[in-house]
């Protein structure tokens, strides 16, 4: 089966910027989905099919994907970005979506 | 857009039933993902139902456990879960989905907690 890897935390100071990885083998070839989950609160899509940023994502959220590493990049980062962040993918290999095991952002 | 149903609280062995009521759009315009977290862990995907034909997709782990429906005539899609376990306790959410897209819209959860 596909594995994703994440890092269980990242730290950044407000107004810095944050880096989320999601490692996978040659997830460069694969769309790319991210979530931020605050607490008691259901997952909201922030960015699709690597870069995409729905309606009402601020620009602050980016993405990028290539190679091994894709990459949700959190520029200005203040306290309402802290949460939890999954990554997502479609594995047409199993024709099932996985999960990455998710990353808790935390701003100092 | 999504409105689950309530918290259950069942026993080892017996089966559960959530219920998601979409409403907003064309409910057989896209299908729908569930998707469940146990206490403190990650996200894991259950399955997909086409809102549109009926076709599901499960994962392997759970397959021949779950079960994933649709009524049409109300706009509510179903989840069942037989043969209940602890490492079933849960939130149990539901998420607007069509192969290979995003989620892009989540129900507010349902708890499921398993326990004699």
């Amino acid at each position: 089966s596909y594995v994703l890897t994440q890092p269980p935390s990242v730290s950044v100071a407000p107004g810095r910027t944050a880096s989320i990885t999601c490692g996978g083998s040659n997830i460069g070839s694969k769309g790319v989905h991210w979530y931020q989950q605050k607490p008691g609160q259901a997952p909201v899509l922030v960015v699709s099919y690597d870069s995409d940023r729905p309606s009402g994502i601020p620009e602050r959220f980016s993405g990028s994907n290539s190679g091994d590493t894709a990459t949700l990049t959190i520029s200005s980062v203040d306290a309402g970005d802290e949460a939890d962040y999954y990554c997502q993918v479609w594995n047409h290999g199993t024709d099932h979506y996985v999960f990455g095991p998710g990353t808790k952002v935390t701003v100092l | 857009q999504l409105e689950q149903s309530g918290a259950e609280v069942k026993k080892p062995g017996a089966s559960v039933k959530v219920s998601c009521k979409a409403s907003g759009y064309t409910f057989t315009s896209v299908g729908i993902s569930w998707v469940r977290q146990a206490p403190g862990q990650g996200l894991e995907w259950m399955g997909w139902i086409s809102t549109y034909t009926g076709n599901t997709n499960y994962p392997q782990r759970l397959q021949g456990r779950v079960t994933l429906t649709t009524d049409t005539s109300t706009s509510t899609a179903f989840m069942e879960l037989r043969s209940l376990q602890s490492d079933d306790t849960a939130v149990y959410y539901c998420a607007r989905s069509e192969l290979p897209d995003a989620f892009d819209f989540w129900g507010q959860g349902t708890m499921v907690t398993v326990s004699a």
